[in-house]
């Protein structure tokens, strides 16, 4: 089955760039999205089709997708960013997430 | 304004079953292809299940067998029934939608499943 891998954690300065990947055999083939998940609360789409933003999400969220590895990229990181973050892609129709990615901003 | 309520979740002992609904407000859930995901407690995202809008419907591997999905679009409401439960199936069940591309964009708030003796 297919499987996806992004790194545990990542951690950012405030006011600089967050970058945190996705991995999975030739995924740049398969449309990618993004989910954003504080604690306590259920998750928020952030990023849909490998770049584009729902309504509502803030312009430093940006997205990427190519070769085996897709990046959420967050620019002029902020306290509030702090989350987890799931990267997720579907295998036919079935859906696949990754194990997730804790962002400390610190 | 557009929302999903989920309800049914409870404590049961393993092997039990359940009822878990997932109520749409705001909009046709008949228009959506609707999801089912859980997360264990400090756990990540797991899909479980989706029905589509002609009824087709699919299953991820740990539950495939034991849970069922279905819509009953005069309710505006998609069921997961959920059998044979073991303590592994322990989590917050989220119901969420998508449609042409753009997936998962509402969620309900969840409900607690929990599987113990």
């Amino acid at each position: 089955s297919y499987e996806v891998t992004q790194p545990p954690s990542v951690s950012v300065s405030p006011g600089q760039t967050a970058s945190i990947t996705c991995s999975g055999e030739k995924l740049g083939e398969k449309y990618v999205c993004w989910y954003q998940q504080k604690a306590g609360q259920s998750p928020v789409l952030v990023i849909y089709q490998d770049n584009k933003r729902p309504s509502g999400i803030p312009e430093r969220f940006s997205g990427g997708n190519s070769g085996n590895t897709a990046t959420l990229t967050i620019s002029g990181t902020q306290s509030m960013d702090e989350a987890d973050y799931y990267c997720q892609a579907w295998d036919n129709s079935l859906v696949i997430f990754g194990g997730g990615t804790k962002l400390t901003v610190l | 304004e557009e929302q999903l309520v989920e309800s049914g979740g409870d404590l049961v002992q393993p092997g039990g079953s359940l009822r878990l609904s997932c109520a749409a407000a705001g909009f046709l859930s008949s228009t959506y292809d609707i999801h089912w995901v859980r997360q264990g407690a400090g756990q990540g995202l797991e899909w479980v299940s989706s029905i589509g809008i002609a009824g087709d419907t699919y299953y991820g591997a740990s539950v495939k067998g034991r849970f069922t999905i279905s819509r009953e679009d005069a309710k505006n409401s998609v069921y997961l029934q959920v059998s044979g439960l073991r303590v592994g199936d322990t989590a917050v069940y989220y119901c969420t939608r998508a449609m042409d591309g753009v997936p998962f964009d509402l969620w309900g708030p969840g409900t607690l499943v929990t599987v113990s003796s």
